[in-house]
């Protein structure tokens, strides 16, 4: 039930294109869901966030879709570029235990 | 405004050996944390200080691992001994105070360290 489920674990996108990743949820009680970047050699992160009481929110080319009835929430980059190429990890905190739980990861790569 | 500082960022020693590792958060962050993350997967919480004191360490393998907090600044994290699993990415991360301030959920990370346990 702590689990946050994340798919693909790859993607290959052209430049310009759309990169979408997938996250799926089944505990309740989380109640923020948070998307962070890690590049090879770095700490993650935080990109752009979301609570449950909205169902998009957009920065810049980073949307984060929100569907609460299905407990699923995605992550949409617009117009990707090759400097997006990273891993992208899905997350979400319990506000009973207070713990951010990580998702497994999405390994993009852009191609010019 | 400087991140979060961890040494040394690279670690190679074999099982059964002991290894510590140091975390310096930002300035003025009151809960700290230290994950593990194993190659492909993503971070998992370890143990969680608010100011000294340990919030949660229900993941720690506390028979092998340790960690302290002293004067609610600095971190350290020990392995002892060391087993070949071990080998992984160990992250810190800070935010400003999760307990009295509920919505400043931003986590900044470290570089890591990665851990090589031969």
């Amino acid at each position: 039930q702590q689990q946050v489920k994340q798919s693909p674990q790859s993607l290959i996108v052209q430049k310009g294109g759309i990169s979408i990743i997938n996250c799926a949820y089944e505990n309740t009680a989380f109640d923020y869901f948070p998307w962070y970047q890690q590049f090879p050699g770095k700490g993650p992160a935080l990109l752009i966030a979301i609570r449950p009481d909205v169902s998009e929110k957009k920065e810049g080319r980073f949307t984060i879709s929100f569907n609460k009835s299905a407990k699923q929430f995605s992550l949409h980059i617009m117009d990707s570029q090759p400097g997006d190429s990273a891993t992208y990890f899905c997350a979400a905190t319990d506000y009973n235990t207070d713990k951010l739980i990580f998702g497994t990861g999405t390994r993009l790569q852009v191609f010019p | 405004e400087a991140g979060v500082a961890q040494s040394p960022r690279y670690k190679i020693i074999e099982k059964r050996q002991s290894v510590a590792f140091w975390c310096n958060p930002i300035s003025g962050h009151a809960t700290l944390y230290w994950y593990q993350q194993i190659l492909g997967q993503g971070p998992k919480l370890l143990i969680q200080f608010q100011n000294n004191g340990v919030v949660d360490d229900s993941q720690l393998p506390k028979d092998r691992f340790s960690a302290e907090r002293l004067k609610g600044v600095d971190s350290t994290l020990k392995i002892q001994p060391a087993k070949l699993e071990d080998s992984a990415v160990y992250l810190c991360a800070s935010s400003l105070d999760r307990l009295t301030l509920p919505f400043t959920d931003t986590q900044y990370f470290g570089p890591g360290t990665r851990l090589t346990v031969l």
